[in-house]
């Protein structure tokens, strides 16, 4: 059974960059049929789409983040890894990684969540 | 960007009860809409696929429905395990975007 583990810093200072990482186990990142997508969730409030990224590299970013947000995955390694850049206490969130089910593009497995404040 | 509105924003409700929530898309999504599941500190949970597709694992009392702008998510008999916030998403066209939520209580 595929499981998602999300990892970073729980605590990142405004204008530096977030780097987090996805960590597939129970599974290829590569298996086919699916995709990696980041989620976020700001503090009591809804689910905001981030960005995905294919096995091939392949990537869309949310317009709103494009310019500040990258996506790298590691087929060697099973990570997929999102950096956010100059971050401001809007980016205060759970941050959650998926796998995407390519024929109907829904997230199926998500992992736990990390949560990430912004605050000097 | 296509927008999702749900409603209720919340619901009260009692065991045994049957429940529906709507979403409505600002365009039409065809039956790209999947229906979510969350409670507090966990992450969201598939339970209905492109519009009426049960997830594997997910109790038949779930169901859903609709196409186009329109769609419902049904709970045929509440149970205590189902009081949560419901989310749906579409995934017809990126940014993916999901709505607001719906928070059902007791």
């Amino acid at each position: 059974q595929v499981q998602l583990q999300e990892s970073g810093p729980g605590l990142v200072k405004p204008s530096q960059t977030l780097s987090l990482t996805c960590t597939v186990s129970g599974g290829s990142i590569s298996s086919g049929g699916h995709y990696w997508s980041w989620i976020r969730q700001h503090p009591g409030k809804g689910l905001e789409w981030i960005a995905y990224i294919y096995d091939t590299g392949s990537t869309s970013y949310n317009p709103s983040l494009k310019s500040r947000v990258s996506l790298s995955i590691d087929t060697s390694k099973n990570q997929v890894s999102l950096t956010l850049s100059s971050v401001t206490a809007a980016d205060t969130a759970v941050y959650f990684c998926a796998r995407v089910v390519h024929l109907g593009d829904y997230p199926d497995v998500w992992g736990q969540g990390t949560k990430v404040t912004v605050s000097s | 960007d296509i927008q999702m509105t749900q409603s209720p924003s919340s619901l009260s409700a009692s065991v045994g009860d049957r429940v529906t929530i709507t979403c409505r898309a600002s365009q039409s999504i065809r039956t790209y809409l999947n229906w979510y599941q969350q409670k507090p500190g966990k992450a969201p949970h598939l339970l209905i696929y492109t519009a009426s597709n049960l997830q594997s694992g997910v109790p038949s009392r779930f169901g859903g429905s609709g196409s186009g702008t329109d769609f419902t998510l049904t709970i045929s008999s509440l149970q205590p395990e189902d009081f949560a916030t419901y989310y749906c998403q579409q995934s017809y066209s990126t940014p993916y975007t999901f709505g607001q939520g719906t928070k059902l209580e007791i």
